[in-house]
């Protein structure tokens, strides 16, 4: 039973395109999140919801449009794909301060 | 703003040699801090967490950390390492009011024979 589910686990596309990532949790949790990590490994957050309203969104470009049709679903939306937008993108959940349950990630390559 | 800083980028250790990885915060109360383990093309896996009381903390997989607030530290141990412990290693620390969470910028672990 996955607890944190994203789909696709691999996305290639070309520069220009729109794509999304799914994620899914079947925790119950009320806030789930979007962290991108780069080339780097390095981990940032990028936005997170809680119960389907928006708490934290980074400086983020617009291009990045988030979308939580319920508190079990965030799916993440990328308009105008760019070669810098190439990295991991997890998907991650919490109840509370105490932990956050992470997804296997998407690798998304843009060509 | 919280910050967190792994000063190390990689490590190699011998295996069943004893493992420190170490790990600074920045933040203005007490914090809530975290261990992440991240194995080649895999998700993050909470190894342990620290939030109040003793100041060492027993997580998965054999891993302790030691919570110094004196020297803003929150060090990972493992007296023996094994050869599946080579991986990523991230500390965190999260925002009390947002739940943010900010990572350090990780450590590679590699372990050798």
């Amino acid at each position: 039973d996955t607890a944190v589910s994203q789909t696709p686990k691999y996305l290639v596309t070309q520069m220009g395109n729109d794509k999304s990532i799914k994620c899914e949790q079947n925790l119950g949790h009320d806030t789930m999140y979007w962290y991108k990590q780069d080339s780097k490994k390095f981990l940032k957050i990028m936005f997170s919801y809680n119960n389907k309203e928006l708490i934290i969104n980074e400086t983020v470009p617009n291009r990045f449009s988030p979308k939580s049709p319920d508190k079990a679903h965030l799916n993440l939306h990328i308009n105008s794909l760019e070669l810098g937008d190439s990295a991991v993108y997890f998907c991650a959940s919490s109840q509370d301060r105490a932990q956050q349950f992470f997804g296997p990630g998407t690798r998304l390559t843009v060509l | 703003a919280q910050s967190v800083t792994q000063p190390d980028i990689h490590i190699t250790v011998s295996e069943g040699a004893s493992l420190e990885l170490r790990c600074n915060y920045s933040y203005g109360a007490t914090p809530y801090l975290f261990w992440y383990v991240q194995s080649p093309g895999q998700g993050l896996q909470l190894l342990l967490k620290y939030f109040s009381g003793d100041t060492l903390v027993q997580g998965i997989k054999g891993f302790e950390a030691e919570f110094k607030r004196s020297q803003s530290s929150f060090n990972l141990r493992k007296p023996s390492v094994h050869w599946s412990d080579a991986a990523e290693y991230f500390c965190a620390v999260v925002d009390f009011g947002n739940e943010k969470l900010t990572f350090g910028t990780g450590t590679r672990l590699t372990i050798i024979p």
